[in-house]
């Protein structure tokens, strides 16, 4: 089953201790994307990566990190939470081409910073 | 800066009537746009999409409509049925794989 698949789907953490939010895909897509939902926000791109090794910030990167060492692997990394990144996050990928794509998402992950 | 605008957070309709969720967008580089439903725990999943080069795309039961001069778009759901009731988002992208989302409308479809 072509699938987008986060780990974890519910976490609670302490203020500044790191933690990783993974994110693996199955469909051979070279475009990925991490987006937090807030309320009455939508959905807010964090950071975005056009294939391996190539990653850009962007609307709200501060306090994040990715990496894209394989092209099914897209990690979030928070090096210091904060309460102001308690948030619903997704992973997305999608195909390129000459038209954007339906981005295909994971389940979610819903992040508590306390 | 939001460049995408869903301005009703909620929608309430009757099984069987139409529903017609509504967003705008600012940016006039936007050439591409799609709506995303999304059900409660679960990701959002795409829902139909519109080129800048169409005024109306029609997949069963939604048909989108794009207004380019007035920079707007509407989702159309007829009948509305009770499985509908979700959050649907609205995106808009320049032409790459980068989009650009509204806050999202809480569609209640009612039996």
């Amino acid at each position: 089953e072509a699938q987008v698949t986060q780990n974890p789907r519910y976490l609670i953490t302490v203020t500044g201790k790191k933690l990783t939010v993974t994110c693996s895909q199955n469909m051979n897509h070279e475009y990925m994307s991490w987006y937090r939902q807030d309320p009455g926000l939508g959905l807010r791109q964090i950071y975005y990566s056009m294939n391996v090794e190539v990653t850009d910030k962007g609307d709200v990167p501060e306090g994040y990190k990715v990496s894209r060492k394989e092209k099914r692997n897209f990690p979030l990394i928070l090096e210091s939470p904060s309460p102001n990144q308690t948030s619903l996050y997704f992973c997305a990928s999608s195909t390129t081409g000459t038209e954007p794509y339906g981005y295909t998402f994971g389940s979610g992950t819903r992040l508590t910073v306390v | 800066d939001q460049q995408v605008k869903q301005n009703s957070p909620s929608l309430s309709v009757q099984e069987g009537r139409i529903s017609i969720l509504n967003c705008d967008y600012t940016n006039s580089m936007f050439d591409y746009f799609l709506w995303y439903k999304k059900y409660p725990a679960e990701g959002p999943t795409f829902l139909i999409s519109i080129s800048s080069i169409k005024d109306k795309n029609e997949d069963g039961r939604f048909t989108v409509f794009l207004n380019k001069s007035a920079k707007h778009l509407s989702l159309h759901i007829v009948p509305s049925q009770p499985g509908d009731s979700a959050v649907y988002f609205c995106a808009a992208s320049a032409g790459n794989n980068d989009m650009r989302f509204g806050a999202g409308t809480r569609l209640t479809v009612k039996p």
